[in-house]
């Protein structure tokens, strides 16, 4: 299973918008809706922001939204705050395994 | 509240063998699977596998085959991880993350790092 595409860095400023993009296959983000989006700040232990390409765990700020068109799934993040600035994972299930995508660096300049 | 307390750093030499452990608490141990997570040096997340943890059965990813083994204790709610003959490049941090739903993982230990170095 090849890891999921993703672009190694993403920036932008405070009070923006950025979106980061998650391409897969058929067989992982296009067959199921079971894409996820952790973020990871170093020396921490991940963070689940997005689970099912939508849903916002307990505790997520509604900044951060997911949505999914075919094989690429979207990481949007709305108003930039400087704390967002991490590592972002996308992941998906495969009906038999989860595969994780490459990560993005958020740099919130 | 839900909670994966991990085992300390470790430091080993090349060939040996390592455990890490990876408690939980706050929840029913055997109803959520457990998954095992690898972040070596400049690399990125990777799935290294998963553990049913109501039969015990493991599944690897590739690239984690053989000298990876996944267990558990269900009387003291801990997972495992060992890895023998170790290698420089296990050199990573390992996280243990809880699946609450297909793939989801929505609560992660506070990760172990494994040093392979003579």
């Amino acid at each position: 299973q090849s890891a999921l595409t993703q672009p190694a860095s993403v920036s932008g400023s405070p009070g923006q918008s950025i979106t980061i993009s998650c391409t897969g296959t058929s067989s992982d983000v296009g067959g199921y809706n079971y894409v996820c989006w952790y973020q990871h700040h170093p020396g921490k232990a991940p963070k689940l922001m997005i689970y099912e390409v939508t849903n916002r765990p307990s505790g997520v700020p509604d900044r951060f939204s997911g949505s999914k068109s075919g094989n690429t799934a979207s990481l949007t993040i709305s108003g930039l705050q400087a704390e967002d600035e991490a590592d972002y994972y996308c992941t998906s299930y495969t009906g038999s395994s989860t595969v994780f995508g490459g990560g993005t660096k958020l740099t919130v300049l | 509240q839900v909670q994966l307390v991990q085992s300390g750093s470790e430091l080993k030499e090349p060939g040996a063998s390592v455990k890490v452990s990876c408690k939980a608490s706050g929840y029913t141990f055997t109803r959520y699977a457990m998954n095992w997570v690898r972040l070596a040096p400049g690399q990125g997340l990777e799935w290294m596998g998963w553990i049913n943890t109501n039969t015990g059965k493991p599944a690897y990813a590739q690239g984690f085959t053989g000298r990876f083994v996944f267990s558990l204790d269900t009387s003291v709610s801990t997972a495992y991880l060992q890895i023998s003959s170790l290698k420089a490049e296990d050199t990573a941090v390992y996280y243990c993350a809880r699946d609450f739903k297909r793939s989801s993982f929505d609560s992660w230990g506070q990760g172990t790092l494994v040093t392979v170095s003579s």
